[in-house]
């Protein structure tokens, strides 16, 4: 079972450029969240949604865009990388709309260092 | 802003010890809150909490929510060096505008000396 699959794993930037993160969930969740995780500031909530087409910020978005597309993809966005954008991104997703809660299921992570 | 506090920030104790571990939480329109546990790499999730008073139990881990008083615990007895990591709690918007918002607090780290 996939679950939820990030990609890539890791990326270096050079401060300036621009990248997209993948999340691809295959479990027909109606909610995905990107978030990012540094050094003693737990998981804070980039951006999120929760349905196909629908997106909304979190606590930390500026920098950052996304789109749903598809139910089963949310990409994450940055157009021009700093280095204060150096971080650990989870991917999660949960709920269905089958009437039942589940928990977030996370992603493995993606660890970008931006130079 | 929905807001999840956890304390403390840190514990270290040793093997044998029983450890609470709390998480108080202020949010419009409560859902769930969750317990995870990370270990150097994604979250895995220990428990969902929906209804107060309703302990949920797993091994040596046991977690209960109080809806009234806005927090939850989390109970770990007889810890091993194994327990040592981070441990999460979140909270799911129900209804209303941000529903679906799953917030994490800042995690409280654990450490279990042999």
């Amino acid at each position: 079972n996939a679950g939820v699959t990030q990609t890539p794993k890791f990326r270096v930037l050079k401060t300036g450029q621009s990248m997209t993160l993948l999340c691809a969930q295959d479990m027909n969740h109606e909610y995905m969240y990107w978030y990012r995780q540094d050094p003693g500031m737990g998981l804070r909530l980039i951006h999120y949604s929760v349905g196909e087409g629908t997106t909304a910020k979190g606590e930390v978005p500026d920098g950052y865009n996304v789109s749903r597309l598809k139910k089963q993809n949310f990409l994450l966005g940055l157009e021009s990388a700093a280095p204060s954008q150096t971080s650990v991104y989870f991917c999660a997703s949960s709920y269905s709309r089958q009437g039942w809660d589940t928990e977030a299921f996370f992603g493995q992570g993606t660890r970008l260092t931006v130079v | 802003e929905d807001k999840v506090v956890q304390s403390p920030l840190s514990l270290v104790v040793h093997e044998g010890d029983t450890v609470t571990l709390n998480c108080s939480y202020e949010v419009t329109n409560f859902r769930s809150l969750l317990w995870y546990k990370q270990e150097k790499k994604a979250p895995t999730f220990l428990f969902m909490l929906t209804s107060s008073g309703i302990e949920k139990k797993s091994g040596r881990l046991s977690s209960i929510l109080d809806k009234k008083e806005l927090f939850s615990i989390l109970n770990i007895t007889a810890t091993q060096t194994g327990d040592s990591a981070v441990y999460l709690c979140a909270v799911v918007r129900a209804g209303g505008t941000s529903y679906g918002k799953l917030t994490f607090g800042q995690g409280t780290i654990l450490t279990v000396h042999p």
